[in-house]
């Protein structure tokens, strides 16, 4: 079952502007990360944030955490056409296996030149 | 570039057949997840290796099946394929701790006709 939901399910932006999705999450966890996936290809880990930690950053990417709202977002600031991936972020559970990878269903996002 | 290989890219099977996907992680990563991820969906974790010995597995039934070796590759086994079994399958790897950054391979696109 998915545990967490991507928001919005699609996003198109122009190149230069700010991307924003949002996660929510049913459980509590260990830590959340976000991954980005070309066009049916593999997943490339973008970045990970704890349970205690509140946000990160991440070169053009910055990510929040909200344990009491069990909700996550991912900004990338200054888009680019090459950022046209869909995005998912996935929760590893508190007291279960690290290694268990929880996703939603993404976000497809769409950077316009 | 993830260091983790999967084998084949694509492949056509008939309903009721067997299918044998493989993996290749980088060299001590010992713990090693398989996901399937259908068309528009998020990937569903499948089941988790490490150290040859499977430690965690998802709502997936029986017929499929796992095997990780001492040289870092492993396996996944599909028996009496069905329709829905139509997928990209992942392989992840990871050395063990929690936050360790998991590797994904490229996927393995499993056509069931």
């Amino acid at each position: 079952s998915q545990q967490g939901e991507e928001d919005p399910q699609a996003l198109s932006i122009q190149e230069g502007e700010n991307a924003t999705m949002n996660c929510s999450y049913k459980t509590s966890i260990n830590n959340l990360q976000w991954y980005r996936q070309n066009s049916g290809r593999g997943l490339v880990h973008l970045i990970l944030i704890r349970s205690n930690e509140r946000e990160k950053h991440s070169g053009r990417l910055r990510v929040t955490l909200d344990t009491s709202k069990k909700s996550s977002s991912l900004l990338i600031t200054a888009s680019r056409a090459a950022d046209t991936a869909s995005y998912f972020c996935a929760t590893v559970n508190s007291g279960g296996s690290n290694y268990k990878l929880t996703f939603g269903k993404g976000t497809l996002l769409t950077v316009n030149p | 570039e993830t260091g983790v290989t999967q084998s084949p890219t694509h492949l056509i099977k008939t309903r009721g057949q067997q299918v044998t996907l493989r993996c290749s992680s980088q060299s001590g990563h010992n713990t090693v997840s398989w996901y399937q991820q259908a068309l528009g969906q998020g990937p569903q974790f499948i089941f988790q290796y490490y150290r040859e010995e499977e430690n965690g597995r998802g709502n997936f039934p029986p017929r499929f099946s796992g095997l990780q070796f001492p040289n870092y590759s492993s396996e996944l086994n599909v028996n009496a394929l069905e329709l829905d079994d139509s997928a990209l399958y992942l392989c992840a790897s990871s050395v063990p701790g929690s936050g360790n950054t998991i590797y994904f391979g490229e996927g393995s696109w499993l056509t069931v006709v």
